[in-house]
């Protein structure tokens, strides 16, 4: 079956560096995809990875590994903004999109 | 990126009335759009993607004659909740895909519907 897993909720500091992790098992695969959501909001894109490796945008990085089925997004410098929640999408061979439950984020001053 | 428009932004109706919501695609063609339901606090959750010119495919337990999808053109897809009641209130997401097989997906705002 197909399944996307990433924790629930984490909780940060202002400043600080954090990591959500994200492990995939997908029907084919083509592309792991990093959304922000706040809440009442549609979610906004962050990131999109193919290939094994780190890819950095300015405070945020998302890294893929396709052997380990896993992908994790980097927050750095966080900010009270931040708060929000974070989801992971794989890309199956279809090129369907499926949803991780998405992971809560909870910056404190 | 591109524009994804979802009208209306809040809609309140009474039980049983239809509402229908719009997606536009802004500043591209979407041969494909999908439809989401959001309940709060969970995450998305789709409905069924609408290929233009042919009928939704609809995800398994998402009742097509209740949820009506319509994507009559490459820039427009209604989504029209008929005999609406108040199990039917959520926050409802729209989001369309520039090309046949690019990733990206660019969302609409949502619309948050209310059934009294």
């Amino acid at each position: 079956g197909q399944n996307i897993d990433q924790p629930t909720e984490m909780t940060a500091t202002e400043g600080a560096i954090v990591q959500i992790n994200c492990t995939y098992q997908t029907s084919g695969f083509n592309g792991l995809f990093w959304y922000q959501q706040h809440a009442g909001e549609a979610p906004t894109f962050l990131s999109y990875n193919v290939l094994d490796g780190l890819e950095e945008k300015g405070r945020f990085s998302s890294f893929l590994s396709r052997s380990k089925g896993y992908s994790y997004l980097l927050l750095k410098e966080l900010q009270m903004k931040d708060s929000a929640s974070y989801l992971c999408a794989s890309m199956d061979s279809n090129y369907q999109l499926i949803w991780g439950a998405g992971t809560k984020l909870i910056i404190k001053p | 990126g591109a524009v994804v428009s979802q009208h209306p932004s809040w809609v309140i109706c009474k039980s049983g009335t239809s509402v229908k919501i719009e997606c536009r695609s802004l500043d591209f063609q979407a041969t494909t759009m999908f439809w989401y339901r959001q309940f709060p606090k969970q995450s998305l959750m789709l409905m069924a993607t609408s290929n233009e010119g042919s009928k939704a495919t609809y995800e398994q337990g998402v009742e097509k004659d209740k949820f009506l999808i319509n994507h009559a053109s490459l820039t427009l897809s209604t989504l029209t909740v008929t005999s609406a009641h108040p199990e039917d209130s959520s926050f409802y997401i729209c989001s369309a895909k520039q090309g046949a097989d690019t990733g990206e997906l660019f969302f609409g705002e949502g619309s948050r519907l209310t059934v009294l």
